[in-house]
C-alpha cells in the first residue's frame, strides 16, 4: 500500500543553518504531496503542498520539489529560525478521497 | 469563518466508559476527515465523509468505533467501552472535493482513558 518514510529526528540545528527534512513515498496513482507543519500545543497546519511531478511548493522561506524519479519530497530552507522549531509532517494525498497518509513526522529544534 | 473546531479539546474517561467527540468543519467543506494520533507518531487515517454519507473507514476503525456527519455539517466520533488503548489525539480535518482539495485541520480532542 501506500507509505510515507521521513528522516528520523530530532534535529537539531543553529539559527541561520540550512535545512533539509528527507521524505519519499511509495504510492500507486498519482498523489498530491503535502509538508504539514505543528508548532508546540497547536494543530496541524500545511505548510506547503505540490499536486504533480516537478512542481515546487513553497511557503515561508520552505520549498520541496515533487520528484517522481526519486520519489521524493525533501524540505528544505536556507536559513532557519528559532521560530521554526516545531515537528513536520510529510504526508501524500490520495487523488480520488483526499485521504492523507503521514510519515512519522520529523522534530526540528533552532537553538540560537 | 474561524476554522474547524473541535470539542471538548481534552477528556478523560474511566476504562469501559462511551465517549463521543464533535468536530465542526469550515462551512462549505463538503469533505470531513477523522484520524487518530499517538505520541510520536503521524496522524492515521480513521474514515471519511462526503457531505453526509460515510464512504471509506480503516481497518483501524474497529466495531466500538462509529462516526456521524447528519445532514452533512458537524460530525460526531463515538467510542464505545474505551480501552486504554484508545488514548490519543482524535483529529478532525475538512476539505472541498473539488480544486486544491487541502485538508485544514482541527485542534483535536485528547483522549486519556484510565
Amino acid at each position: 500500500g501506500d507509505s510515507v518514510t521521513q528522516m528520523e529526528g530530532p534535529v537539531t540545528l543553529s539559527e541561520e543553518a540550512f535545512l533539509t527534512i528527507n521524505c519519499t513515498y511509495t504510492a500507486t496513482g498519482y498523489p498530491s504531496l503535502f509538508w504539514y507543519v505543528q508548532y508546540p500545543g497547536e494543530g496541524l497546519q500545511l505548510l506547503l503542498k505540490a499536486t504533480k511531478a516537478d512542481d515546487k511548493g513553497s511557503n515561508k522561506g520552505f520549498e520541496a520539489t515533487y520528484r517522481k524519479e526519486t520519489t521524493s519530497f525533501h524540505l528544505e530552507k536556507g536559513s532557519v529560525q528559532v521560530s521554526d522549531s516545531a515537528v513536520y509532517f510529510c504526508a501524500l494525498g490520495s487523488s480520488n478521497t483526499g485521504k492523507l497518509i503521514f510519515g512519522q513526522g520529523t522534530t526540528l529544534q533552532v537553538k540560537p | 469563518d474561524t476554522g474547524v473546531s473541535q470539542n471538548p479539546r481534552h477528556k478523560i474517561t474511566k476504562r469501559g466508559q462511551n465517549v463521543t467527540f464533535r468536530c465542526d468543519p469550515i462551512s462549505e467543506h463538503n469533505r470531513l476527515y477523522w484520524y487518530r494520533q499517538t505520541l510520536g507518531q503521524g496522524p492515521e487515517f480513521l474514515t471519511y465523509f462526503q457531505n453526509e454519507a460515510q464512504l471509506e473507514k480503516s481497518r483501524l476503525l474497529s466495531d466500538r468505533f462509529s462516526a456521524e456527519r447528519p445532514k452533512g455539517s458537524f460530525s460526531t466520533l463515538e467510542i464505545q467501552r474505551t480501552e486504554q488503548g484508545d488514548s490519543a489525539m482524535y483529529l478532525c480535518a475538512s476539505s472541498l472535493a473539488v480544486g486544491p482539495r487541502v485538508a485544514f485541520f482541527g485542534q483535536g480532542t485528547r483522549l486519556t482513558v484510565v
